[in-house]
């Protein structure tokens, strides 16, 4: 079975310094991952994908994530960290064998980002 | 404007009383979901649909229905609502054309309190 997780409940930050958001998955197949961000009150946006290709992926805001087959990992970057960063960050991961299905999300990581 | 629009914003309800959640897209997206996102759970998949007609069960189903009539509505029904129904609801949506690996879009949420 797929699955996801988000070895952090919270990340704590001090803007301008690089912040990094941890991601493990376990799928069958190849995975498909993705990170969205989820501001107070808001629904979820999309922020990037891996699918296949560059392990390095690069997104909205200055995210980037790096794909790694090895540790089942695909962890969530930023090089300067601004305090709009501030948010939750989801996780998810979709099996190539089974591709009718939904995404698997993980439980969510808050990063807090000071000024 | 283009995306997804959930009705209503929030609502309190009565348990034992029937509730529909609305969930309207404009982006012509085959697949639809209904997450719910409880603190420390993340999002789990209530119902999905991969296309008009067509409906699944998700992760945690039990409580709630769906219905696909058209590819624009996929509203989620509460029969008799029970206060562990508690929680905000997330609609989303993704296209199917070119394979599975496409993100999901999101709306704004419902949230809802069972009292």
């Amino acid at each position: 079975a797929q699955s996801v997780a988000q070895p952090e409940d919270q990340v704590n930050v001090a803007e301008g310094n690089p912040l990094t958001v941890k991601c493990t998955y376990s799928v069958s197949g190849n995975p498909y991952l993705f990170w969205y961000v989820q501001y107070p009150n808001r629904g979820l946006q999309f922020l990037l994908k891996y699918i296949t290709g560059d392990n390095l992926v690069k997104g909205s805001y200055g995210f980037e994530a790096e794909f790694n087959k090895s540790q089942t990992s695909f962890h969530l970057k930023k090089p300067s960290a601004l305090v709009s960063d501030s948010a939750l960050y989801f996780c998810a991961v979709r099996d190539s064998n089974q591709a009718g299905t939904a995404l698997i999300f993980g439980k969510g990581t808050t990063l807090s980002v000071s000024s | 404007i283009a995306g997804i629009t959930q009705a209503p914003t929030s609502q309190i309800l009565a348990a034992g009383r029937r509730m529909t959640l609305r969930c309207t897209q404009d982006m012509r997206h085959n697949a639809m979901y209904w997450y719910r996102q409880d603190l420390g759970l993340g999002l789990r998949l209530i119902h999905y649909s991969n296309t008009a007609g067509t409906t699944g069960k998700g992760e945690v189903p039990d409580g709630y229905s769906v219905s696909r009539a058209n590819t624009d509505d996929f509203p989620l029904t509460l029969a008799s609502a029970v206060p562990s129904q508690t929680s905000v609801y997330f609609c989303a949506s993704s296209t199917r054309e070119g394979g599975p690996y496409n993100e999901q879009f999101f709306g704004p949420g419902t949230r809802l309190t069972v009292l």
